[in-house]
């Protein structure tokens, strides 16, 4: 089965900061990974689909690229509502795997 | 509205059997796959298994296979998440969610279970 690897698996940055999360697949999964946020207490939630598609309602300063393999999650200018932990899932065929979760906090 | 409401908390001893439940609405249950998600306290979220209720088609992780039961009954638009023989490491929140072309879009609100002697 495909495995996802995320790095760093937490990391903290001040208000404003340009904040980058990557997505590794064990095998090419074409574009179909997907990211999800999963603020503290809550459900989570797609920001991003096929890789680089942003789910309606996401502010823009979220934005996903790759393909094949490696794949990364950007926050342009990170504010106090993106605290959260961040998984990207592959969706091609099941098992629809998670990556481990990228905690960001506030610097 | 697209809804789905799960069971509520369960606290259980090593060796009890256990079966929660997701009840969905406001959508056509039977032609959406339904999943189950695991997040042991304080961890990540582990995919455990998905069911489409139309025909109780069901694929399971590698990781739960056998270790876990999913069913659905499509007449009461309900899933099912089921252990036989509970162990402590299975105290985790359990989710179920639709999958929407792979996508888990809505979730249920989680059910917390406990298991400890």
């Amino acid at each position: 089965d495909i495995q996802m690897t995320q790095s760093p698996s937490s990391l903290s940055a001040s208000v404003g900061d340009r904040v980058t999360i990557a997505c590794r697949a064990s095998q090419g999964i074409s574009n179909y990974l997907a990211w999800y946020q999963q603020q503290p207490g809550k459900v989570p939630k797609v920001l991003i689909y096929a890789a680089s598609t942003l789910q309606s309602g996401v502010p823009s300063r979220f934005s996903g690229s790759g393909s094949g393999t490696d794949f990364t999650l950007t926050i342009s200018s990170l504010q106090p509502e993106d605290v959260a932990t961040y998984y990207c899932q592959k969706y091609n065929s099941a098992p629809l795997t998670f990556g481990g979760g990228t905690k960001v906090e506030i610097k | 509205e697209v809804q789905l409401v799960q069971s509520g908390a369960e606290v259980k001893k090593p060796g009890e059997s256990l079966k929660i439940s997701c009840k969905g609405s406001g959508y056509s249950f039977s032609n959406y796959w339904i999943g189950w998600v695991r997040q042991m306290p304080g961890k990540g979220l582990e995919w455990m298994g998905i069911i489409y209720p139309g025909d109780s088609d069901t694929k399971y992780s590698p990781s739960f296979q056998g270790q876990v039961t999913i069913s659905a009954d499509k007449s009461i638009s309900t899933a099912y998440l089921q252990w036989s023989s509970l162990k402590a490491s299975d105290s985790a929140t359990y989710y179920c969610a639709r999958q929407d072309a792979g996508l888990f879009h809505y979730w249920g609100q989680g059910t917390l279970v406990t298991v400890s002697s």
